[in-house]
């Protein structure tokens, strides 16, 4: 079964500084999708970011980029420019490209805590 | 309008109670899916169906019985509440469960269910 690990409860990161959340999981698959999900204080979930394990090429949204290390399962999440409103709780999750059902796993969450 | 919306927010409710929760989706996808979150904000798949047919049942105690009446719905019946039932339940759609495509989950904003 495929696992997914936050080794960061928590996290500061002061506004307009970087931050980068830290992800790992374990798959014994080839192919398989990453996310990055936020979920704020009002409990909605909202993607952040996607990556593909056959692209070697890592994902970038505006602010939002992965670092994504195939070899070492590793799938970090880097924040540029921090803004209040980027505070919340963020999950990794991992998803089979080789199973049907689309099953998201999830990591722990990290929650991020901005200040001004 | 809403993608996926989910009804209600709260349910407050006493143990042994039978309730349920609705959720419908406005993107037309195929696949619509339960996940659980507890107390320590763990992200858990209970259930996905894809065109009203079952596909995941990640052995969730026979209480919960999820109901997909087409497949813009999928509700979630939950017999003899019990205390560690409390939790936030996210409702989910994709386009289809297929593994070899993106497929991106998007969530409803979630029911927190508390159960005295």
């Amino acid at each position: 079964a495929q696992t997914v690990t936050q080794s960061q409860p928590e996290m500061s990161v002061q506004e307009a500084e970087t931050v980068t959340l830290s992800c790992t999981y374990d798959t014994s698959e080839s192919d398989y999708y990453l996310f990055w999900y936020k979920q704020p204080p009002s409990r909605q979930m909202i993607l952040v970011i996607r990556q593909e394990a056959y692209k070697q090429q890592n994902a970038t949204e505006n602010r939002f980029s992965v670092n994504f290390q195939k070899a070492a399962k590793s799938f970090s999440l880097k924040i540029s420019d921090s803004q209040l409103g980027d505070a919340a709780m963020y999950f990794c999750a991992y998803r089979s490209a080789m199973e049907y059902g689309n099953k998201l796993v999830f990591g722990a969450g990290t929650i991020l805590r901005v200040k001004s | 309008d809403t993608a996926v919306s989910q009804t209600p927010k709260y349910l407050v409710t006493q143990m042994g109670n039978d309730k349920s929760i609705k959720c419908e989706q406005n993107l037309g996808h195929d696949t619509m899916y339960w996940y659980k979150q507890d107390s320590k904000k763990f992200l858990k798949i209970m259930f996905s169906y894809n065109n009203k047919e079952l596909i995941i049942n990640e052995t969730v105690p026979n209480r919960f019985s999820p109901k997909s009446p087409d497949k813009a719905h999928l509700n979630l019946h939950i017999n003899s509440l019990e205390l560690g039932d409390s939790a936030v339940y996210f409702c989910a759609s994709s386009l289809n469960d297929s593994p070899g495509t993106e497929n991106i989950q998007y969530f409803g904003a979630g029911t927190r269910l508390s159960v005295l």
